[in-house]
């Protein structure tokens, strides 16, 4: 159980494009989604948090018009990455939460890489 | 704010033997989190400590919480290849947001 699916795994893509990540619960209703960031050799950071049907909340230095972050249903969330440059290369990793006592459960991650 | 220090930062042993991961917060913990990565992978859950004293084992691995609730150990016995991989520790320090230690990275030579 607690089966969380993130896709895309892998995205290379031109600088200026903006690009979608989802992150969805398979088999549980997630309350609360996070969106974190990794960077290579490090722990991971951060970014948002998102509650189905309200707007997210983001960590200090992140800025919420380049990463788009959407919750609209309790199984999915998606963050979008605004007209992406080379600095936004890296490890995009989402979890999800359900209600009550209970751990985030993470997706496989995402690897962008801008060129 | 609260931090998390893990040690060792990484680790190579021989497979068979046990070793050991320690966590260590600042603060009170709410809910200590124990995850496994692999390299350019998500985390997989292994265990969720929340009570002074507790402990959990699953298969190989042991995890405990100590009475105070600021240091938490992870415990694998007769470690495999399979074992590899970086261990997590993630705190809860009392909102629903987890920080994480910096990762101990262990190497199980076969």
């Amino acid at each position: 159980g607690a089966v969380v699916s993130q896709h895309p795994s892998r995205v290379i893509c031109k600088s200026g494009t903006s690009v979608k990540i989802e992150c969805r619960s398979l088999d549980f209703q997630a309350t609360t989604m996070f969106w974190y960031r990794q960077f290579p050799k490090q722990s991971l950071m951060l970014m948002a948090t998102s509650n189905e049907g309200s707007k997210a909340t983001y960590e200090q230095g992140v800025e919420k018009d380049k990463f788009l972050i959407n919750h609209a249903s309790l199984t999915l969330s998606t963050l979008t990455v605004t007209s992406a440059h080379p600095e936004d290369s890296s490890f995009y990793i989402c979890s999800a939460k359900q209600e009550g006592n209970q751990p985030q459960h993470f997706g496989d991650g995402t690897r962008l890489s801008i060129l | 704010s609260q931090e998390l220090e893990q040690s060792p930062q990484s680790l190579i042993v021989q497979e068979g033997k046990n070793l050991t991961i320690n966590c260590t917060s600042s603060k009170t913990l709410y809910g200590l989190y124990w995850y496994k990565q692999k390299y350019g992978e998500g985390l997989i859950f292994l265990m969720m400590l929340q009570k002074g004293g507790e402990e959990k084992s699953h298969e190989k691995i042991t995890a405990k919480l100590d009475e105070k609730k600021q240091q938490s150990s992870l415990h694998i016995t007769a470690s495999q290849p399979s074992h590899a991989g970086i261990y997590l520790c993630g705190a809860d320090p009392g909102t629903y947001k987890y920080i994480f230690g910096t990762g101990t990275r262990l190497k199980v030579l076969a």
